[in-house]
């Protein structure tokens, strides 16, 4: 079985402050996600990778950076965390698969609170 | 611009059959997946629909009509254990995932 573990369920930062949120997935997949998900909202993309120190922008990047320096580790970076970044993190992996299903195999998440 | 939609809640009662729709428009269609998320936990893959017709899975079913940009999640003999979220998205020309909001299923006794 995949697995994808996220370092922290529950997280509470104050403003300012620079937040790290970690991934790890076990099943040697190229491709790894990060999203956020808000009530009401669909999951959005923030970035992606599809290999390690490769990195490309999802749909909403500000305020955000990530880091890729192994294959199974994925970590996503908040500069100086905003009351706005407070939502539910969640990490995913897929297999490299040519366009096929993709399917995405998710972390538990971490639920962030900014203070 | 690229969009999915799908109803924001819905209820059903045990042992009944349900019907979560899906329409999407996006720019170009890789393949339509459901995820079931139940709250506070992570999504988890249940679908994946590339071709028109019907996929059957136990007691889940996933139906899709490409001309019409439409998909739906059917649900049968419904139990507890199925009140969760359900995801649509929609793999668009460049292999990028785009995901409805979900609808919140509530199964009553």
């Amino acid at each position: 079985d995949v697995k994808v573990t996220q370092s922290s369920r529950y997280l509470v930062k104050r403003t300012g402050e620079k937040v790290f949120l970690e991934c790890v997935q076990d099943m040697d997949h190229e491709n790894m996600f990060w999203y956020r998900q808000d009530p009401g909202l669909g999951l959005r993309l923030i970035y992606f990778s599809y290999d390690v120190k490769m990195k490309e922008k999802g749909d909403i990047p500000e305020g955000y950076s990530v880091s890729r320096e192994k294959k199974e580790r994925f970590s996503l970076i908040l500069e100086s965390a905003s009351t706005n970044q407070t939502s539910m993190y969640l990490c995913a992996s897929s297999p490299w698969t040519s366009g096929s299903t993709d399917t995405q195999y998710f972390g538990p998440g971490t639920r962030l609170t900014v203070l | 611009g690229q969009n999915i939609d799908q109803p924001t809640e819905m209820t059903a009662t045990e042992g009944a059959i349900v019907q979560i729709n899906c329409t999407y428009q996006t720019s170009g269609f890789n393949g339509l997946f459901w995820y079931q998320q139940h709250a506070g936990e992570a999504p988890t893959f249940l679908s994946y629909n590339v071709l028109d017709g019907l996929e059957e899975k136990g007691r889940f079913s996933s139906f899709l009509s490409r001309s019409k940009g439409y998909s739906y999640l059917l649900l049968k003999e419904l139990q507890m254990k199925d009140s969760a979220s359900y995801l649509c998205a929609v793999l668009d020309s460049n292999y990028q995932l785009i995901w409805g909001a979900g609808t919140k299923l509530i199964i009553k006794p």
